[in-house]
């Protein structure tokens, strides 16, 4: 059963801490994505990466690092340095840039 | 400074009826675009997708026509269902960027 999982659904941070939301595929996608939505902004990109081992800033990066040492996981860490965390969090992959994305569930993080 | 943009935050139609959602971009380099459906607490899902290079595709009941001299692009839905209630997001990719960027979406209720 193919697909992209996110994990936690939700997550509770205390200000000043680091947290890593975990993202994983077993579409055999060579890119993959983080976005961010917050209400009524869409959803606007964090980082994404091409291929395993590569990876870039979107238009939002600032504060947020990621990883991609295996094509199924591309785990975003959200650091003390982001100011405005609280945020739901989204996960996708497609087969190449150009073609349609796959999206997880989504991960809803809450900075206490 | 939005690339894509969804000017209409929500839209009501009567069950049975055409629903047309709207969607207006500026890069003029962007050569595909997108549709996706989002319902609460989920990630969106993908519905339609258009070539720039044609000006209408259709899959059953939602149909997206491309207005590139506007920059203009609408999904039609026909007809409206109450399961079709859910935010719809446009989004468009730029090869030469490499990057989808989403608009800010818009909510569709369809009632019965």
């Amino acid at each position: 059963d193919g697909g992209i999982t996110q994990s936690p659904k939700y997550l509770f941070r205390k200000e000043g801490q680091n947290v890593t939301l975990s993202c994983e595929q077993n579409l055999n996608h060579d890119a993959m994505y983080w976005y961010r939505q917050d209400p009524g902004q869409g959803l606007r990109l964090i980082y994404y990466s091409q291929i395993v081992n590569d990876f870039q800033k979107g238009d939002i990066a600032e504060g947020y690092s990621v990883s991609r040492e295996k094509k199924e996981s591309f785990p975003l860490t959200v650091t003390s340095a982001q100011k405005n965390p609280t945020a739901f969090y989204l996960c996708a992959s497609s087969q190449t840039m150009n073609t349609e994305a796959f999206f997880g569930q989504g991960t809803r993080l809450t900075v206490v | 400074d939005q690339q894509v943009k969804q000017n209409s935050p929500s839209l009501s139609v009567q069950e049975g009826r055409i629903s047309i959602l709207n969607c207006d971009y500026t890069n003029s380099m962007f050569d595909y675009f997108l549709w996706y459906k989002k319902y609460p607490a989920e990630g969106p899902t993908f519905l339609i997708s258009i070539s720039s290079i044609k000006d209408k595709n259709e899959d059953g009941r939602f149909t997206v026509f491309l207005n590139k001299s506007a920059k203009h692009l609408s999904l039609h839905i026909v007809p409206s269902q109450p399961g079709d209630s859910a935010v719809y997001f446009c989004a468009a990719y730029s090869g030469s960027a490499r990057q989808l960027t989403f608009g800010s979406g818009t909510q569709l209720t369809v009632l019965p």
